[in-house]
């Protein structure tokens, strides 16, 4: 069925340490791929998307390529701050549910 | 523009009772979708409510149910409360139904702990 798995935490990284968190979907068609991130004591909110494949989305530092041939979405920052410590979530809308990833913990120390 | 408000912030139940959570969405979405997060298995959909209608349902048992209003806010109850039922609760709103790739809008979620 429809999934997404990806890179279990959690994940610590020194400031301005290159961040990967990967990402691969099983899913039907050609879906929509996100990534959302969730600050401490808050809901989730949207980071970036990208709806077709090869495109690139970015936001804050951010990007992913959505690479259809190796169904994956894999999350990257050149130089992550104290700030981008929260739990990040890969996604996927099929057209009909949001389908979403278990999450990986980051935390950044200074 | 107020975001999506989700009360109460935390329930705590027993076995056997049931809860009613309630859902706010932003003012003018009529998609609102409720999610279940645990630290294991993530978030899981629950169901989604667009104009009063459910849209799509989840793999969750009937003891979880749900409805939406007129003015589109959104109430999710479970019934017959268990131990794996403690999570955290979010809601959800956007202003299409999810299968439009519309971005959602997240509540900070209710957290219900059964004991």
């Amino acid at each position: 069925g429809d999934s997404v798995t990806q890179m279990e935490g959690p994940v610590t990284l020194s400031e301005e340490a290159f961040l990967t968190i990967n990402c691969t979907y099983t899913a039907t068609g050609y879906p929509s791929l996100f990534w959302y991130v969730q600050y401490p004591g808050e809901g989730l909110q949207l980071l970036l998307k990208a709806t077709k494949a090869d495109d690139k989305g970015s936001n804050k530092g951010f990007e992913a390529t959505y690479r259809k041939e190796t169904t994956s979405f894999h999350l990257e920052k050149g130089s992550v701050q104290v700030s981008d410590s929260a739990v990040y979530f890969c996604a996927f809308n099929t057209g009909n549910q949001f389908y979403f990833g278990t999450g990986t913990s980051l935390t950044v120390i200074p | 523009k107020a975001g999506v408000t989700q009360t109460p912030r935390y329930l705590i139940k027993t076995r056997g009772q049931q809860v009613t959570l309630s859902c706010s969405p932003i003012s003018g979405h009529r998609s609102v979708s409720w999610y279940q997060q645990t630290p294991g298995q993530g978030l899981q959909f629950l169901f989604e409510y667009f104009s009063e209608t459910q849209r799509n349902k989840g793999n969750f048992p009937g003891r979880f149910s749900g409805r939406q209003f007129s003015n589109s806010r959104s109430e999710m109850n479970v019934s017959t409360l268990e131990l794996g039922d403690s999570a955290l609760y979010l809601c959800a709103s956007s202003l299409a139904p999810s299968g439009a790739n519309e971005k959602l809008f997240f509540g900070s979620g209710t957290q219900l702990s059964v004991l």
